[in-house]
C-alpha cells in the first residue's frame, strides 16, 4: 500500500518571496508523483508529474518539484510567489501496478501583498 | 476551461429526493472518474470508467449509482442520501487506461448539500 503526507495544511507567503509545499510518500514500488492545483470554485489542474525521468520537474507556472528517492519526497517549489498562485496545492502518489492513486490533504497556500 | 463540464455546480436537495449529476468530456477520452471532495479529508476515488466500462468501485454505498452511456458522459444517480454526503462531486476524464498513472482533467465540481 502506498501514501502520502503533506507535512504543511496552510502555508502562508508574502509576494515575490519563496514558496515550499512539502510532501512525503511511501510507495513499495517506483511510484509516479503528481502535483496538482484547486483554485476557489475550480476543478483541479494538473502542475506537474514525475515518472522516473528526470528528478528535477518543470511545471506550468513556474513551478518545480524535486524527486527525492532518499527522503521520500518531493517538495513542490517556486522562486518568486504571485498572488494568482493563492489555492489549494495536492501532491499525489500512483503505483502503476496497483491501479492505485492517493492524494493528499491539500496545502493551502495563502500569498499576502 | 480543462474540457470537462459538469452541472449543475450547486444542488441542494433532501434526504429523500433522487437526483442525478451530470459530467461531460469533449477531449475524446477513454477513462472517466467520480471523485468526492470532503473538507479537511483528502479526495476519495468513488467509480471509475474505461471505456464505458467500469472497473473501479471503492466500496461506494449503494445510494451512489454511477452510469456512463458513452465515451463522452457520465452521471452520479444519488437517491436517500445522508447529510454526510454533502462535499463536493468532482469528475475527471484521462487519455489512457492506465488510469493510476494518467493526467486527469477535472471539472469544476457539483457543490452538494443534503438537508
Amino acid at each position: 500500500a502506498q501514501s502520502v503526507t503533506q507535512l504543511d495544511s496552510h502555508v502562508s507567503v508574502s509576494e515575490g518571496t519563496p514558496v515550499l509545499l512539502r510532501c512525503n510518500y511511501s510507495s513499495s514500488y517506483s511510484p509516479s508523483l503528481f502535483w496538482y492545483v484547486q483554485h476557489p470554485n475550480k476543478g483541479l489542474q494538473l502542475l506537474l508529474k514525475y515518472t522516473s525521468a528526470a528528478t528535477l520537474v518543470k511545471g506550468i507556472n513556474g513551478f518545480e518539484a524535486e524527486f527525492k528517492k532518499s527522503e521520500t519526497s518531493f517538495h513542490l517549489t517556486k522562486p518568486s510567489a504571485h498572488m494568482s498562485d493563492a489555492a489549494e496545492y495536492f501532491c499525489v502518489v500512483s503505483d502503476r501496478r496497483d491501479n492505485d492513486m492517493r492524494f493528499g490533504a491539500g496545502t493551502r497556500l495563502t500569498v499576502k501583498p | 476551461e480543462t474540457g470537462v463540464t459538469q452541472t449543475p455546480r450547486h444542488l441542494v436537495m433532501g434526504m429523500t429526493n433522487k437526483k442525478s449529476l451530470k459530467c461531460e468530456q469533449h477531449l475524446g477520452h477513454n477513462a472517466m472518474y467520480w471523485y468526492k471532495q470532503s473538507a479537511k479529508k483528502p479526495l476519495e476515488l468513488m467509480f471509475v470508467y474505461s471505456l464505458e466500462e467500469r472497473v473501479e468501485n471503492n466500496s461506494v454505498p449503494s445510494r451512489f449509482s454511477p452510469e456512463c452511456p458513452n465515451s463522452s458522459h457520465l452521471f452520479l444517480h444519488l437517491h436517500t442520501l445522508q447529510p454526510e454526503d454533502s462535499a463536493l462531486y468532482l469528475c475527471a476524464s484521462s487519455q489512457g487506461l492506465s488510469w493510476a498513472n494518467e493526467k486527469l482533467f477535472f471539472g469544476s465540481g457539483t457543490q452538494l448539500s443534503v438537508l
